[in-house]
């Protein structure tokens, strides 16, 4: 789990608030994703970034709004979210977007909580 | 959908004993991987296997796919209470680099 870094690992935050997780890769990987984990469901894809460029976005409120400075970091900036948002965030990052087969690395996830 | 979907969705077994999961799927895949989760960690992945493969090892762990049933299968054999854990199988797109995950099956090994 040291190749791919969350911060913060725990956040509570009211449905007025605006936050921002962090996530960055230190293996230097060229496509970086955002995931929602929620009980009882499937891992959500919420967006794929590859080389900087956003690739994906699965149909996700605009009420998340992802950011890719460099291909090392990746944010997810949060607003005025709702109850039902709370769950665990996952990023992960993968050696090479699209073709050929490789697996996907992830960080230990950011537990939000919305009140 | 696409997704993986995992049976059973609970297991708990002796340690020592053998471990299966299976994840069926719907559509057509180049790969099919396996990732361990433990209780409100990241994804580990474990192994995975191609769609012109039939059965890959890896230590402990022996995955098998048929293409033609649309399914897979992870068995952990000798199992220890440290591989007390989820796992989830995740199968891709033919195009692009989207993974689909099911809701995993929840293994508990008791000592």
């Amino acid at each position: 789990e040291t190749g791919v870094t969350q911060t913060p690992r725990h956040l509570v935050m009211g449905m007025t608030n605006k936050k921002s997780l962090k996530c960055e890769q230190h293996l230097g990987h060229n496509a970086m994703y955002w995931y929602k984990q929620s009980a009882k469901k499937p891992l959500e894809l919420m967006f794929v970034y590859n080389f900087k460029e956003q690739t994906e976005n699965n149909s996700v409120p605009s009420r998340f709004s992802p950011e890719c400075p460099n291909s090392s970091h990746l944010f997810l900036h949060l607003h005025t979210l709702q109850p039902e948002d709370s769950a665990l965030y996952l990023c992960a990052s993968s050696p090479r977007p699209g073709q050929g087969a490789y697996e996907q690395y992830f960080g230990p996830g950011t537990r939000l909580t919305v009140t | 959908s696409q997704q993986g979907e995992e049976d059973p969705q609970a297991l708990s077994i002796q340690e020592g004993e053998n471990a299966t999961m299976n994840c069926s799927y719907k559509t057509s895949i180049n790969n099919l991987q396996w990732y361990r989760q433990n209780s409100g960690r990241g994804l580990v992945h474990l192994i995975l296997i191609r769609s012109n493969e039939r059965e890959k090892h890896s230590g402990r762990l022996r995955v098998t796919l048929d293409t033609s049933k649309k399914s897979s299968s992870l068995l952990i054999t000798a199992s220890r209470a440290a591989d007390t854990a989820s796992y989830f199988c995740a199968t891709d797109r033919n195009t692009g680099n989207q993974f689909y995950f099911g809701t995993g099956t929840s293994l508990t090994v008791i000592p």
